[in-house]
């Protein structure tokens, strides 16, 4: 079935450090993947998606880009802040439903 | 633009209570979602509606878990009786249309914790 694994957290960073969270995905077809994000006390935020191979998201600095040969969909920013703490999930919706499937999320923490 | 409203934001129950939550999604939006969010988990889909009509259950507990759309808009998820394993935080999520490309908005979710 379909699935998403990621990289285990928490990622603990310094400010201004490169971040790469891990994401890699099991579907059948073509799915459309995301990444979302959680800050503390707050709802699930769409951070941002990709719905073919070799597309490229972005938002906030943040990019991923669909690695259709690896079924990849890495997380990366150049240089981490201490507002990006917050847990960050992948997920997909398969080629034939828009149910999304998330992987168990991964913690990131940003010290000054 | 208001986001997706949902009530409680805790509610601590004990064990064999009866509990129901409440959504209301952006304006307009069609289609409404409820997960399920295990502590160190990722949400898991429970049910989908498509405007009053369930499109998705598959993974709903049908002898504890209840859901309805009345009228397409306002949703309410209800459990009876709850169980230990019922203890996470319920999510409610909404987007425009049905597609696989479509962005589901989120609300804030309510923590439910089963003594």
């Amino acid at each position: 079935g379909n699935s998403v694994t990621q990289m285990e957290g928490p990622v603990t960073l310094s400010e201004e450090a490169f971040l790469t969270i891990n994401c890699t995905y099991t579907a059948t077809g073509y799915p459309s993947l995301f990444w979302y994000v959680q800050y503390p006390g707050e709802g699930l935020q769409l951070l941002l998606k990709a719905t073919k191979a070799d597309d490229k998201g972005s938002n906030k600095g943040f990019e991923a880009t669909y690695r259709k040969e690896t079924t990849s969909f890495h997380l990366e920013k150049g240089s981490v802040q201490v507002s990006d703490s917050a847990v960050y999930f992948c997920a997909l919706s398969a080629s034939n439903t828009d149910k999304l499937i998330f992987g168990t999320g991964t913690r990131l923490q940003v010290f000054p | 633009e208001a986001g997706v409203a949902q009530s409680p934001r805790y509610k601590i129950i004990e064990k064999r209570q009866s509990v129901a939550f409440w959504c209301n999604p952006i304006s307009g939006h069609a289609t409404l979602y409820w997960y399920q969010q295990i502590l160190g988990q990722g949400p898991k889909l429970l049910i989908q509606f498509q405007n009053n009509g369930v499109v998705d259950d598959s993974q709903l507990p049908k002898d504890r878990f209840s859901a309805e759309r009345l009228k397409g808009v306002d949703s309410t998820l209800k459990i009876q009786p709850a169980k230990l394993e019922d203890s996470a935080v319920y999510l409610c999520a909404s987007s425009p249309l049905r597609g696989r490309t479509d962005t589901q908005y989120f609300g804030p979710g309510t923590r439910l914790t089963v003594l």
